[in-house]
């Protein structure tokens, strides 16, 4: 089955700094990826996704890019604020039929 | 109107004893899943159901009995409980088994003593 690696584990940036979390995926037929991102005590909410067509995609201070060749897609976080701070998981899915398979999470801490 | 409800919210017992998840969704999807977050957040997939079919259903301990009697609820029973099963509990739904994004309830914490 699919196998989504995510890098790091934590991350603990200044305000107004950038974050990156990396994920890898061992599936080629996988197809979406999305990322969550889980507030404490909250289930996780779809934050940004992109599809297998596609090599990058933003939506405001949050973009994603994926390189298919290497099975690997990124979040980037700019001008990060204190309400960031989450954990963030990336997943990966093949078609109907398979379940969206998420990485470990990376725990984001934005300090003032 | 929360989208994905789950009940309840909190929920402690003894070894062995059976409990039950409730999880209802108001969002008109298809399909719906039970996922599982250990202490170290990691999210497994359990099971999911599509339109009271299941179609996913992972390597869980057959204590676990999923149950979806219309396509807008989907239960988790769970006999003989044990300790390695305290976890967040976390149903989801997604508008088709093919579409992507998943909507989560706020989970159910199980804890086990």
């Amino acid at each position: 089955g699919e196998n989504v690696e995510q890098h790091p584990s934590t991350l603990s940036v200044q305000e107004g700094d950038s974050a990156v979390i990396k994920c890898t995926y061992s599936d080629s037929a996988s197809n979406y990826f999305p990322w969550y991102k889980q507030e404490l005590g909250k289930g996780p909410q779809l934050i940004i996704d992109i599809r297998s067509n596609v090599g990058e995609k933003k939506d405001q201070r949050i973009a994603v890019t994926l390189n298919k060749t290497a099975k690997h897609f990124s979040l980037h976080i700019t001008e990060t604020q204190p309400e960031d701070s989450a954990v963030y998981f990336c997943a990966a899915k093949r078609n109907s039929g398979y379940a969206l398979n998420f990485g470990k999470g990376t725990s984001l801490l934005v300090t003032p | 109107d929360t989208a994905v409800s789950q009940t309840p919210k909190y929920l402690v017992t003894q070894m062995g004893n059976d409990k039950s998840i409730k999880c209802e969704q108001n969002l008109g999807h298809d399909t719906m899943y039970w996922y599982k977050q250990d202490s170290k957040k990691f999210l497994k997939i359990m099971f999911s159901y599509n339109n009271k079919e299941l179609i996913i259903n992972e390597t869980v301990p057959n204590r676990f009995s999923p149950k979806s009697p219309d396509k807008a609820h989907l239960n988790l029973h769970i006999n003989s409980l044990e300790l390695g099963d305290s976890a967040v509990y976390f149903c989801a739904s997604s508008h088709t088994a093919s579409t992507g994004e998943l909507f989560f309830g706020e989970g159910s914490r199980l804890t086990v003593l």
